[in-house]
């Protein structure tokens, strides 16, 4: 198994360009999210789904989109880049009722 | 809207001594309780978890305890190494029941002296 993948492992943004972050999982887990990590904030939940066809917003849901069509992808839309959305995020997955949730590598954005 | 909160933020201690991380957080419900350790560079990795009908856990040199009353819960690192410099994460599901969202402290760097 490859777990939780992430692509791409960087990127270089200008503000205002989109671009989607891809998140893929092999394990068929139901629960999906998105995490943002910025120094010294922990981990802050972007969007979350608990199945395909299924999202909701997590903490900090403005500026992002995601979709679920299939169980093993949920990836992260930026409409429209600006340089407070300079982070590291997270993909993570788990299954329903599970304990462990699963991380990705991580993709590491910088808009300039 | 519901909150952890982690402290310290920053803790150095000597090779051998004992680390101690406290995480509160604000939902009653809430029912999970996994701690996970991230190295530079590096995803978060579960290293501990407990669950709200248990009060403590141990897993070789680290343990968890959890005060439901309180809403506060713990990690101790015993016998501490170079290579459990880190940054560490406390977590709290929230809501209760096994579909909650994992709602995150802010961290603590532990860094071991040798």
């Amino acid at each position: 198994n490859a777990g939780v993948t992430q692509t791409p492992k960087f990127q270089v943004l200008k503000t205002g360009q989109s671009m989607t972050l891809q998140c893929a999982q092999d394990m068929n887990h139901e629960y999906m999210s998105w995490y943002r990590q910025d120094p010294g904030m922990g981990l802050r939940l972007i969007h979350y789904s608990v199945g395909a066809g299924i999202t909701d917003q997590g903490e900090v849901p403005n500026g992002y989109n995601v979709s679920r069509s299939t169980t093993e992808d949920f990836p992260l839309r930026l409409l429209s880049a600006a340089p407070s959305q300079t982070s590291v995020y997270f993909c993570a997955s788990r299954s329903t009722g599970g304990r462990e949730q699963y991380f990705g590598p991580g993709t590491r954005l910088t808009v300039t | 809207g519901e909150n952890v909160e982690q402290h310290p933020s920053t803790l150095s201690v000597q090779e051998g001594d004992s680390a101690v991380i406290k995480c509160t957080y604000s939902d009653s419900a809430s029912n999970y309780f996994p701690w996970y350790k991230q190295e530079l560079g590096k995803r978060p990795q579960l290293i501990i978890d407990i669950r709200s009908n248990v009060g403590e856990k141990k897993d070789q040199r680290i343990a968890v305890t959890l005060n439901k009353t309180a809403k506060h819960f713990s990690l101790h690192i015993t016998e501490t190494q170079p290579e459990d410099s880190a940054v560490y994460f406390c977590a709290a599901r929230m809501g209760g029941g096994s579909q909650g969202n994992l709602i995150f402290g802010k961290g603590t760097k532990l860094s071991v002296k040798p």
